[in-house]
């Protein structure tokens, strides 16, 4: 099994300002690394896939990166709206078997 | 639009069988490509993948669940159903199905149901 690894657990960040995500994988999944954002009390968002694909209606101010076993994900600018847990998860691979990451929460500083 | 909707118990016992039935609409599972899975999620806790079936009856599970688990899919009826045997209260969770899309190779979830929360206790 890949194990996806987020870091850090909880990240303080002022309205404006940025945000930066990080994911590793216990072994290489090339690119098939997807993020999602989740808020309180509501199912997971489609954000990013194929580590720096933005799914669709997903602004521009969230971007993605990384390849290998290490990934990144990138708030540009916080809104207010942007305050939530994100997770990775990883598809690589046949048989798939598909993993999440333990999430980060982004919190208002 | 696409839209997913879980539906089954809100409370089983302990060794009991779970069935979880997900009805969609605005696609098709006979589309090449598509298919439809489920995710639960502890309370607090992470995001945990359990199965999959594809358009072309192609099954997948998490080989720490397999044992427990079977999808299935009724394309005419736009449903598909998780049976997860021998019910514990580590499996209280919220129950997540999602559409994965055709039209792409990577194994992701672009929508989701609202989700339906479990408990498993006596």
């Amino acid at each position: 099994e890949i194990v996806m690894t987020q870091s850090p657990a909880t990240v303080s960040v002022s309205p404006g300002e940025r945000a930066t995500l990080s994911c590793r994988a216990s072994q290489s999944v090339y690119s098939a690394l997807a993020w999602y954002q989740q808020k309180p009390g509501q199912a997971p968002r489609l954000l990013i896939y194929d580590s720096s694909t933005r799914a669709t209606g997903i602004p521009a101010r969230f971007s993605g990166g990384g390849s290998g076993t290490e990934f990144t994900l990138t708030i540009s600018s916080l809104q207010s709206e942007d305050f939530a847990i994100y997770y990775c998860q990883q598809y690589h691979g046949w048989p798939p078997h598909l993993t999440f990451g333990g999430g980060t929460r982004v919190e208002i500083k | 639009q696409i839209t997913l909707k879980e539906s089954g118990p809100t409370l089983v016992k302990p060794t009991e069988t779970l069935t979880l039935t997900c009805t969609f609409s605005g696609f098709s599972l006979t589309t090449s490509g598509v298919a439809v899975g489920w995710v639960r999620q502890p309370p607090g806790k992470a995001l945990e993948w359990l199965a999959l079936i594809y358009w072309n009856e192609d099954k997948r599970y998490s080989p720490s669940l397999k044992n427990r688990l079977t999808i299935t899919k009724d394309a005419s009826k736009n449903q598909v159903v998780l049976t997860m045997t021998n019910m514990d209260p580590v499996d209280t969770a919220t129950y997540y199905c999602a559409h994965r899309p055709g039209q792409t190779d990577a194994i992701i979830f672009d929508v989701w149901g609202q989700g339906t929360l479990v408990t498993v206790s006596s």
